[in-house]
Order: structure tokens, then C-alpha cells, then sequence
């Protein structure tokens, strides 16, 4: 079945870069997404990826897509503390019903 | 700030209570989503509606029973819930629910319900 994996914890000093990674087992994947959970909210979407790119860049975030490894990374450049938040990954399926498959998310704590 | 907005933000309720979690979007999506989130954990789908019909339910207990009044308006109406039900729901829109389109989801901030 359709599956996604993040590792679980991040911890970076605060001007330095995040990598945030995930694997998925679908690989007619078509689209693929980041979201940020801050405390207390709501999903917040961050960035999404067409399966048939293998980069896209948006300010300090840049996403890298390898297809072939069905791996995909979240780089966040210059990470501040106000990125502290776990962030999803999560894959649009294959199934006729379109469903977001997410990943457990990541813990991503940033340090002065 | 979230264009999906939920009410109420948090709610308590006894196990023989009947209430009702509201959301409403004005971006023009055509399909509205119930997820419930445990702690720590990612959101679960609950219900799909598209074009206010209702297209994938999870088999999801009866005790949660959603509505659609139109097409900016999404309910969860909720009655004899177990403790075990106490989660954050969130309500989300996108513009269709098509599989091959992009559509990405839209979340509200949630209601945090509490069952006693």
C-alpha cells in the first residue's frame, strides 16, 4: 500500500540549514507537498512538487525531488526560530479518490 | 491567517451531548474535508465532500455525522462521543477533489475538542 516516512526530530542552530527528508513507497505519485504545523494551528501549506520535476526553489525553501529513490527533502536555508514546527510530507496517491498520504511529520527545533 | 475558518476554536462536552463543529470557506473550493488529528501525529481523514455530495467517507462511527449545506459550508455534528474522541478536527477546502489535478488542501487552525 501507499506509504510515506519522516524521520521524527531535527535539531539545528538557528542561521544554519534544515534538511527535512521523506521516502514514499507510491510511485505513481503525481504531486507532493510540504505543510508546517505551528502549536495550536492548523496546516499551513508550505510548498508543493510536480512529480515530474526534480527541484523547485521558493525563497529560503528549496525542495528536491529524486524520483527514482521516491525520496524527497526539504531544505529550509537561514533557519530562524519561528520555523520551529513539525512539518508533513505528504503524497497525492494513486487511488481514484485523490487522497493525501502523510508522512508522521517532523519535529523541527531550532536553537538560539 | 487561515482562509478556512473553524468554530468553535475549543469545545468540552459530556459523553451524552450533542454539538456541532462549523467551517466555512469563501475561495470558491468545491470540495471540503473533515480530518482528526491525535497529538504529535498527522491528521486522519474522517469525510470528503465534493460539490457538497459526500464522496469518501472512512468508516468513520456513526457518532460523527457530517453536513454540507452548500458549498461554503461544512458541519460535523457530533453526539455521544467517547473520551477516546478527543483530538483537534480540522476542516479543509481545495478547489476540486480530482485525483490528477493539483489542489492542495487549504486547513483551518481546528477546533480542540474535549470529550469528559
Amino acid at each position: 500500500g501507499e506509504d510515506v516516512e519522516q524521520s521524527l526530530f531535527l535539531s539545528v542552530r538557528e542561521g544554519d540549514s534544515s534538511v527535512i527528508n521523506c521516502t514514499y513507497t507510491d510511485s505513481s505519485s503525481t504531486y507532493l507537498y510540504w505543510y508546517k504545523q505551528e502549536p495550536g494551528a492548523g496546516l499551513q501549506l508550505l510548498t508543493y512538487i510536480f512529480s515530474n520535476m526534480d527541484m523547485k526553489q521558493d525563497q529560503r525553501l528549496t525542495v528536491l525531488l529524486n524520483k527514482k529513490d521516491k525520496h524527497l527533502s526539504l531544505r529550509i536555508a537561514d533557519t530562524q526560530t519561528g520555523d520551529s514546527a513539525i512539518y508533513f510530507c505528504a503524497e497525492k496517491g494513486s487511488s481514484n479518490t485523490g487522497k493525501l498520504i502523510f508522512g508522521q511529520g517532523t519535529t523541527l527545533q531550532v536553537k538560539p | 491567517d487561515t482562509e478556512v475558518t473553524q468554530t468553535p476554536k475549543h469545545l468540552v462536552m459530556g459523553m451524552t451531548n450533542k454539538k456541532s463543529l462549523k467551517c466555512e470557506q469563501h475561495m470558491g473550493h468545491r470540495a471540503m474535508y473533515w480530518y482528526k488529528q491525535k497529538a504529535k501525529k498527522p491528521p486522519e481523514l474522517m469525510f470528503v465532500y465534493s460539490y457538497e455530495k459526500l464522496s469518501i467517507n472512512e468508516s468513520v462511527p456513526s457518532r460523527f455525522s457530517p453536513e454540507c449545506p452548500n458549498s461554503s459550508l461544512l458541519n460535523l455534528h457530533l453526539h455521544a462521543l467517547q473520551p477516546e474522541d478527543s483530538a483537534l478536527y480540522l476542516c479543509a477546502s481545495s478547489q476540486d477533489a480530482h485525483p490528477s489535478n493539483n489542489s492542495p488542501l487549504h486547513f483551518g487552525n481546528g477546533t480542540r475538542l474535549t470529550v469528559t
